[in-house]
């Protein structure tokens, strides 16, 4: 089936530097794109999410970036922080179809360096 | 306050057993879903469920079951004839129709000893 995966299984910062973590998707048909923060043992927190009308949206630190052209979103974190340590995961969904179920991606592990 | 929850936390199993894990939400959404996470893996869809007493298989719904007798609970079995059952499972809801705004449930973390 479709998936959606990410360039880098791990990234590592530095307290205060910004980050980018990116996914690629295959499938066009998606119109709606989610961010997740997981920490260890817990379940995944929304951060952000994209419709596909858009190729821009900022939130608190957090800026998510989607290329329809290429199939490829990304998500920055401003003046990242060590409790941005987390693994991060995209997520693609169909809103024509609200109430199936999203599609993952397989996480980014972002370590944040003090 | 309005949540998801899963219990329990940790589950050990003995092979050829089946065990049950528990979701329930108040949040009143429609939709409910189960996901599968290992080591360096995304979530995997195992099951999903749009409305009380319909659910539709995921991915890898092998070795799984549920049932969706209320809008609240949406419990998944795994039963013995599922090979590789060591994982942390995550259950989510959402409104459904009109909205994704999944919220996740803390997952528990089944081991077979």
């Amino acid at each position: 089936g479709e998936s959606v995966g990410l360039h880098l299984p791990t990234l590592s910062v530095q307290e205060g530097d910004n980050s980018i973590i990116n996914c690629a998707y295959s499938n066009s048909a998606s119109d709606y794109f989610i961010w997740y923060k997981q920490e260890s043992g817990k379940g995944p927190q929304f951060i952000i999410d994209i419709r596909s009308n858009m190729d821009k949206r900022q939130g608190q630190r957090v800026t998510v970036l989607l290329n329809k052209t290429v199939k490829h979103l990304s998500l920055q974190i401003a003046a990242t922080q060590p409790g941005d340590s987390a693994v991060y995961f995209c997520a693609r969904g169909d809103t024509n179809q609200a109430g199936t179920a999203l599609i993952f991606g397989k996480g980014t592990t972002l370590s944040v360096s003090s | 306050d309005g949540g998801i929850t899963q219990s329990p936390k940790y589950l050990f199993r003995k092979e050829g057993q089946n065990v049950t894990l528990s979701c329930e939400q108040n949040l009143n959404h429609d939709a409910m879903y189960w996901y599968r996470q290992d080591p360096g893996q995304g979530l995997r869809l195992i099951y999903y469920s749009q409305i009380v007493n319909d659910f539709q298989k995921g991915d890898i719904a092998e070795g799984y079951s549920v049932s969706r007798e209320k809008k609240e609970s949406f419990p998944l079995t795994v039963t013995s004839a599922q090979k590789n059952p060591t994982a942390f499972y995550l259950c989510a809801s959402s409104p459904g129709r009109g909205g994704y705004g999944y919220t996740f449930g803390s997952g528990t973390r089944l081991t077979v000893v």
